[in-house]
């Protein structure tokens, strides 16, 4: 059982479309972070949440963190195929300096 | 600004052969270090951190081992390699801080064993 658990695994959407995608834990987090990956490449950072409740907004990607601090959410208005990609969660533990990472979820986004 | 470049990009190695990743990360000093191996289109997993010269934490039993001669220096290795070690394996790194704490990944180096 992963200490961070993403949903969906895949989502395939039309260009346009909005999706969402969630990071569920029991745990509490001191932050979490949201990552995209391309293939045969490292995951590159999108954004860090550190206060309970906190919004941030990245263009048309939105990321909330509960107010807990147990999960977060990834937001995507009017995707577009350049937002193909793996997303991956990934937190720091409340006690502990090592990053757990979600399982991840695909991302389609076809033309 | 700092930088963190890890080589070879790809490599494939017959069964029992040994192996040698390594990791650099330029621009910051005593930096947390992190290996972690990713099965295809999945999570990460962590193998090994480090928080210093010659301080290796090990996640999982397995047949790798890390090693930090240097501060800014991690190296991923194997005496045999076996074939389920083939897949995508990351260095990152973090500085030194509580809340907020921020990873950066390297490029990522494909091991495949045949």
């Amino acid at each position: 059982t992963q200490l961070l658990e993403q949903s969906p695994q895949f989502l395939s959407i039309q260009e346009g479309e909005n999706l969402t995608v969630y990071c569920n834990s029991s745990s509490v987090f001191s932050s979490l972070q949201w990552y995209r990956q391309e293939p045969g490449e490292g995951p590159v950072l999108l954004v860090t949440v550190v206060t309970g409740g906190e919004v941030k907004k990245l263009k048309r990607l939105t990321f909330q963190f509960g107010d807990a601090r147990k999960d977060s959410s990834l937001h995507i208005t009017a995707a577009q195929p350049g937002d193909t990609g793996l997303y991956l969660c990934a937190g720091f533990p409340a006690a502990g300096n090592k990053l757990t990472f979600g399982g991840g979820t695909r991302v389609l986004v076809k033309p | 600004s700092q930088t963190i470049h890890q080589w070879p990009a790809t490599l494939v190695q017959p069964v029992g052969s040994p192996l040698s990743l390594e990791c650099t990360v330029e621009g910051t000093s005593n930096p947390n270090l992190y290996w972690y191996r990713q099965a295809a289109g999945r999570g990460l997993q962590l193998l090994f951190y480090s928080v210093g010269i010659g301080q290796i934490s090990s996640e999982v039993p397995q047949n790798l081992s890390a090693s930090r001669p240097q501060d800014r220096q991690f190296i991923l290795s194997s005496k045999k390699l076996l074939l389920s070690d083939s897949g995508f394996y990351l260095c990152a790194w973090s500085a030194l801080l509580g809340l907020g704490n921020t990873i950066y990944f390297g490029e990522g180096s494909w091991l495949t064993v045949v």
